[in-house]
């Protein structure tokens, strides 16, 4: 069956250091991922989409790689603050269906230290 | 500002009580979905409307249903809720169908369930 799989595992890193996080994905054929943040009692927030045919796009501190041949994404936030503290989706959509579903990953939580 | 609002963020009901919770949205958006999320795991698309049309995911439990009396309001009733039920609830909208656009979320109703 399908499966998105992100780190469980709470991520803690300084404030002003690189965070990446994984998503990694089997039995799936995506044409788009995006990321969402969700912070606690929130919904989550999009913030952006990878193309299947795109390596890497990036907007601001964020940085998006996705790998199609590994069934991976990397999520990266350069010069991390504090305030990137929370938690952070996967999300897949394919070409297979046109309803524009999107399943989810569990996220990871990033947590930024002062 | 153009935006999803849910009602209410907080939502305590009795066992086996129906309850009924609200979405309403001003982006004007054909699609509109609703998706439980328990705590620590992803969200877990329950059904979705694309103007009228229903799509009840297959295993989405009978207990829940859905209305779309206009474009901008959706509700999600549970018949009789169970403590299994007890989750955030969340609303999201996108401008068509296509995995390709981003979904705009709502701040979810938190259920409780006693």
């Amino acid at each position: 069956s399908q499966k998105i799989e992100q780190n469980s595992e709470a991520l803690n890193i300084q404030e002003g250091k690189t965070a990446t996080l994984t998503c990694n994905y089997t039995n799936y054929s995506p044409a788009y991922l995006q990321w969402y943040r969700q912070d606690p009692g929130r919904g989550p927030v999009f913030l952006l989409l990878i193309r299947e045919n795109e390596k890497e796009k990036r907007k601001e501190r964020l940085k998006v790689t996705f790998d199609t041949t590994l069934k991976q994404s990397l999520f990266h936030i350069t010069a991390s603050q504090p305030a990137d503290s929370a938690t952070y989706l996967c999300a897949l959509g394919s070409f297979s269906s046109n309803t524009g579903k999107l399943i989810f990953g569990q996220g990871t939580t990033l947590q930024v230290k002062p | 500002d153009a935006m999803v609002i849910q009602n209410p963020r907080y939502q305590v009901t009795q066992f086996g009580k129906p309850v009924t919770l609200s979405c309403s949205q001003t982006l004007n958006h054909n699609v509109m979905y609703w998706y439980q999320q328990k705590s620590s795991q992803a969200p877990k698309l329950l059904f979705h409307y694309y103007d009228k049309d229903f799509n009840n995911e297959a295993d989405t439990p009978d207990n829940f249903q859905s209305r779309r009396p206009n474009t901008s309001f959706c509700f999600l009733d549970i018949r009789s809720p169970g403590l299994g039920d007890a989750a955030m609830y969340l609303c999201a909208t996108s401008r068509s169908r296509g995995s390709h656009l981003r979904y705009t979320f709502g701040s979810g109703t938190r259920l409780t369930v006693v």
